[in-house]
């Protein structure tokens, strides 16, 4: 079984603070994400990376940024926290180059941000 | 882009009733469709998935879905409901014209269930 890992399950942060979230994916797929959860929203993209070091914004990618120097962790850095970015976030990974490979999801991370 | 819209945000039935959730999709090709779960304080996992073999897909938990290509639809539906399938439920679709393989969500449909 794939096994997406999110380091930390609930995580509070001042605004201002620089805030770093972890995942890391046992199943050597190349395709990783950050998804970001809101009530009535969905899920919305910020990030995605096909490769190591390579990197493309999602469609909410302000404030936010990524690293990934290894395959298996791909992280998300929030430069300057704000009370805006409090919100579930989520990553996952699939399989490059097939598109009807699922998505494997963490158990998420819920950041507030006072 | 394309988009998905899933028609209410919030589901009640009986336990043993009929589920309904509904899922509408805006795409210039054929997409692959997804349905995900997620229950309290857990990520997202695969119900099911339309590839294009056959239109009506069966997925875990006895859940399926019909993609309806004229009514750009692919709603869920399960014949019996049960308590334990109250959890938030969500549509996305990936669209291999847009050359990312990366999902789009809808907004979720949490569904609960009355004794």
């Amino acid at each position: 079984d794939v096994k997406v890992t999110q380091s930390s399950r609930y995580l509070v942060k001042r605004t201002g603070e620089k805030v770093f979230l972890e995942c890391v994916q046992d199943m050597d797929h190349e395709n990783m994400f950050w998804y970001r959860q809101d009530p009535g929203l969905g899920l919305r993209l910020i990030y995605f990376s096909y490769d190591v070091k390579m990197k493309e914004k999602g469609d909410i990618p302000e404030g936010y940024s990524v690293s990934r120097e290894k395959k298996e962790r791909f992280s998300l850095i929030l430069e300057s926290a704000s009370t805006n970015q409090t919100s579930m976030y989520l990553c996952a990974s699939t399989p490059f180059g097939s598109y009807n490979s699922p998505l494997h999801f963490g158990n998420g991370t819920r950041l507030t941000v006072t | 882009a394309q988009s998905v819209t899933q028609l209410g945000s919030h589901v009640s039935v009986s336990e043993g009733a009929l589920v309904l959730l509904r899922c509408n999709y805006s795409s210039s090709v054929p997409p692959y469709l997804f349905w995900y779960v997620q229950y309290p304080n857990q990520g997202l996992q695969l119900l099911l998935k339309y590839t294009s073999a056959a239109t009506l897909v069966k997925g875990i938990n006895g859940f399926e879905a019909e993609f309806k290509k004229s009514e750009t639809s692919f709603h869920l539906t399960k014949p019996s409901a049960h308590m334990s399938d109250a959890a938030e439920y969500f549509c996305a679709v990936s669209d291999p014209s847009q050359g990312a393989q990366k999902l789009v969500f809808g907004q979720g449909t949490r569904l609960t269930i009355n004794p």
